[in-house]
């Protein structure tokens, strides 16, 4: 989707490995958010940030963490990856408060 | 009080019917309930959204239904068509930057 490029695309983690999740927005938006999709889940949200620097925890935040420390980048860290964190993880920008949320196309991760 | 419940989890529609997909929320201190529309491979994108302060809002084939005093909302698809099928989520937000999402439901319109 345009402004937001989650890379990469899809990854296979054994469990304990770690890895970052990277998103990039060109859109110069305060906030940035990081959610997880589960069949039959919805989206329920991970961390967010309300800029660069300032970034605070959503509904699910245990396993992963977050950084900002720029506009344009906001990366979603996991540690040890466990096969609950299996799922797709969505990056989403947004102007302000009375703005929509914009969706990247997700990084599908599966851990084994 | 955060939960936001959709229903149904997934609906068969005709093409040319009418597909209707409701939301129930807890919290009155909503203020903005938008709408998503996600395909298959594709992160979530905005169709409609509506506030509190109106009961319906219409945007081409898309309306939302609200009734702020039985606390649910409704998309209903006028015409539906193959290309509508997706899963759709809607959403609730009290501060105007952290959303609520339902548990979605995937849309099938039969051609």
């Amino acid at each position: 989707n345009a402004g937001v490029t989650q890379t990469p695309k899809f990854r296979i983690l054994k469990i304990g490995q770690s890895m970052t999740l990277q998103c990039t927005q060109d859109m110069n938006h305060n906030y940035m958010y990081w959610y997880r999709q589960d069949p039959g889940m919805g989206l329920k949200l991970i961390y967010y940030s309300v800029g660069a620097g300032i970034t605070d925890k959503g509904e699910v935040p245990n396993g992963y963490n977050v950084s900002r420390s720029t506009t344009e980048d906001f990366p979603l860290r996991l540690e040890l990856a466990a096969p609950s964190q299996t799922s797709v993880y969505f990056c989403a920008i947004k102007e302000g408060l009375s703005s929509p949320l914009h969706f990247g196309n997700g990084t599908r991760l599966t851990v084994t | 009080q955060q939960q936001v419940k959709q229903s149904p989890q997934s609906l068969i529609v005709q093409k040319g019917g009418i597909s209707i997909i409701n939301c129930a929320y807890e919290n009155t201190a909503f203020d903005y309930f938008p709408w998503y529309q996600q395909f298959p491979g594709k992160g979530p994108a905005l169709l409609i959204a509506i506030r509190p302060d109106v009961s319906e809002k219409k945007e081409g084939r898309f309306t939302i239904s609200f009734n702020k005093s039985a606390k649910q909302f409704s998309l209903h698809i006028m015409d539906s068509q193959p290309g509508d099928s997706a899963t759709y989520f809607c959403a609730a937000s009290k501060d105007g930057y952290k959303y609520i999402f339902g548990t979605g439901t995937r849309l099938k319109v039969l051609a």
